[in-house]
């Protein structure tokens, strides 16, 4: 079974542009989440979708942005990069999302924003 | 609001002997608790999740955590480190009780010596 797939692995920008990272999860998941990790925040939620609709957001900016498609892959987008989204933004799924699921992760899309 | 203390930002250990990193949390309600470990550019793991069944918890690679309700702690032990156990790990509690939202401790580095 393939693991979560993130693309792309890494991505350079310019302040001012906009981003869109993809991540597909395992087959058979239907929660897909976003985490921004950085050296100095750590690990934050960003968003979860569920069957196509986002079931919960973190305490990030509108800016942030994600979709989820009906094959559930998933799709976040950054509008109007700022120097401090340089991160990891990490991808994770689990089969129906239920608090007490393991998350699988990807490996990850490394941004940075110069 | 959910929270995660890690007491550790670095601990240092002589391979076979006993690790053990500390995490407290702080839950409005009874909450699912998860340590995950992330080797250099790999990926997040899951090591092993408490979602209150017995308050022993065993995990993978010889690791495992007790639930304290008591003293709101979770901490994570093995009885010998081995080389292979140098990583990053992550005490990791469910923001809610619906879906997926999980807020993650700051991270306990884990240096093994030889």
């Amino acid at each position: 079974k393939a693991g979560v797939t993130q693309t792309p692995r890494y991505l350079i920008k310019t302040r001012g542009q906009q981003v869109t990272l993809s991540c597909s999860p395992i087959s058979g998941h239907r929660s897909v989440s976003w985490y921004q990790q950085t050296p100095g925040q750590g690990l934050q939620f960003l968003f979860e979708y569920f069957s196509e609709t986002q079931r919960n957001k973190g305490n990030f900016p509108g800016r942030f942005s994600g979709r989820q498609f009906s094959n559930s892959r998933s799709e976040m987008n950054v509008s109007t990069l700022e120097l401090g989204d340089s991160a990891l933004y990490l991808c994770a799924s689990s089969f129906q999302g239920a608090t007490n699921e393991k998350l699988f992760f990807g490996s990850g899309t490394q941004l940075s924003v110069l | 609001a959910q929270s995660v203390t890690q007491l550790d930002s670095h601990v240092s250990v002589s391979e076979g002997t006993p690790v053990l990193l500390r995490c407290n949390y702080s839950s409005s309600y009874s909450p699912s608790l998860f340590w995950y470990v992330q080797h250099p550019n790999k990926g997040l793991q899951l090591l092993l999740k408490y979602t209150s069944a017995a308050t022993l918890v065993k995990g993978i690679n010889g690791f495992e955590a007790e639930f304290k309700k008591s003293e709101t702690s979770f901490h994570l032990t093995k009885p010998s480190a081995h080389m292979s156990d140098a990583a990053e790990y992550f005490c990791v509690v469910s923001a809610i009780n619906y879906g997926q939202n999980f807020v993650f401790g700051p991270g306990t580095r884990l240096s093994v010596l030889p």
